[in-house]
């Protein structure tokens, strides 16, 4: 679906703790999903992706837990550091198709880490 | 080891002035989409691209957009007669021949005055 522009939903946590950031995706036939960083005045990083066959990855610090039945899906952080502070988005696609690899990103989460 | 550059970093347009952003992809990707990205907002998927041919435009406005990527050097995305709505970022993604990890440029900022 389409994201609407409203602020930005907001994070705050402290240094060391865990995070974890939520995302509803909108289309219950995407098969992939990417979970992207973005600092300000830079363009997305890739931070871990996953696929509808899987329901959780794990990567450096972050997880990524996938819930076909709700859309939902969910990163965690682990021992959050200043660095992390960003605002991150997840992202579907439908690789299945064989077509069109476009993203469609939904409305991101601004992450804050206190000192 | 290159990531995806665009230049200009920033661009200043008067109404009715044409803006052109460049995107070179990394290193043997020859897959490339453009977004446009609105304050607070998440990125809009606008075009699709594989070296001399367009795979899908399908986010890309009737009138004023077009996009190309020859077959030798960078992507352009061009926008004629630009109107102050199209003030954005607009981020160049690429990915190696068809693999789904996309990896993107640091992004073009419009501003039209």
């Amino acid at each position: 679906g389409e994201s609407v522009g409203l602020h930005l939903p907001t994070l705050s946590v402290q240094e060391g703790d865990n995070s974890i950031i939520n995302c509803a995706y909108s289309n219950s036939a995407s098969d992939y999903f990417i979970w992207y960083k973005q600092e300000s005045g830079k363009g997305p990083q890739f931070i871990i992706d996953i696929r509808s066959n899987m329901d959780k990855r794990q990567g450096q610090r972050v997880t990524v837990l996938l819930n076909k039945t709700v859309k939902h899906l969910s990163l965690q952080i682990a021992a959050t550091q200043p660095g992390d502070s960003a605002v991150y988005f997840c992202a579907e696609n439908l690789i299945s198709s064989g077509s069109a690899r476009q993203l469609t990103f939904g409305s991101g989460t601004q992450l804050t880490v206190l000192p | 080891n290159a990531g995806v550059m665009q230049n200009p970093r920033h661009l200043v347009r008067r109404r009715g002035q044409e803006a052109r952003l460049r995107c070179s992809p990394m290193k043997g990707h020859s897959h490339v989409y453009w977004y446009r990205q609105l304050p607070e907002e998440g990125l809009k998927f606008m075009v699709y691209l594989q070296k001399e041919n367009i795979i899908d435009e399908s986010g890309m406005p009737k009138e004023r957009f077009s996009a190309e990527f020859p077959k030798e050097g960078p992507s352009i995305l061009r926008i004629q007669q630009v109107v102050r709505g199209d003030s954005a970022a607009y981020f160049c993604a690429s990915s190696y021949r068809g693999l789904y990890e996309q990896y993107f440029g640091p992004g073009t900022r419009l501003t039209v005055t």
